[in-house]
């Protein structure tokens, strides 16, 4: 059964780069037709949309965040990564990374396994 | 790009049935997926593609689309169905969560 782990700091400073990975367990993150994605939530508000990354490397990044984001796979440890420059208080959130499953379209694609999330906090 | 508009907040009585709408862009939306989400747990989701229940969720929940506003129906409603659902699509090369709605079971 495939799952899903997210690991990182906890407390990121302002203005530094917030790193976090995920490791896929139960399953290859090199399955040809799966994305791999990034959703966070600040407390008490809903989801946010981060950035998608395809098996064989394409990426997708919500237009709001662009700037500051960075997806990437390392396939020899069945990881993919979150990187997000010069973060601030309002990057404070529980992050989740998530497998994107499907085939035919990509609007044919849903988040059909979640990790647990991890909470990063933003402060001096 | 446009939002997607989920009500803020559906009650409904327990054994009843709850519906929570996900309205979109003028040109409608299509293949909408649905996600429940309990405090503190991450989200699951509990329809794909407006219509599909994946393996292990109840046959309570089910999903409908006009065109313009796609439906998550909860029959029989439990007291464990309260939670967030949202809505998502995928449009123009990005996912689009909507903004929520909380479910309470009187």
């Amino acid at each position: 059964q495939l799952q899903l782990q997210e690991s990182g700091p906890r407390l990121v400073k302002p203005s530094e780069t917030l790193s976090l990975t995920c490791t896929v367990s139960g399953g290859s993150i090199r399955r040809s037709s799966d994305y791999w994605g990034w959703i966070r939530q600040p407390p008490g508000k809903g989801l946010e949309w981060i950035g998608s990354i395809y098996s064989g490397g394409s990426t997708y990044y919500s237009p709001s965040l662009k700037s500051r984001v960075t997806i990437s796979l390392d396939t020899s440890k069945n990881q993919f990564s979150l990187k997000l420059n010069s973060v601030t208080a309002a990057d404070t959130a529980v992050y989740y990374c998530a497998r994107e499953w499907g085939y035919s379209g990509r609007d044919f694609y849903y988040m059909d396994v979640w990790g647990r999330g991890t909470t990063v906090t933003v402060s001096s | 790009s446009y939002e997607l508009t989920q009500p803020v907040s559906v009650s409904v009585a327990l054994g009843q049935t709850a519906r929570i709408t996900c309205g979109g862009g003028l040109s409608g939306i299509k293949n909408v997926h649905w996600y429940q989400q309990k405090p503190g747990q991450a989200p699951v989701a509990v329809i794909y593609r407006d219509t599909k229940r994946p393996s292990g969720i109840a046959e309570r929940y089910s999903g409908s689309n006009s065109g313009n506003t796609a439906t998550l129906t909860i029959s029989g409603a439990q007291v464990g169905d309260e939670a967030d659902y949202y809505c998502q699509v995928w449009d123009s090369s990005l996912w689009m969560f909507g903004g929520g709605t909380k479910l309470t079971v009187l």
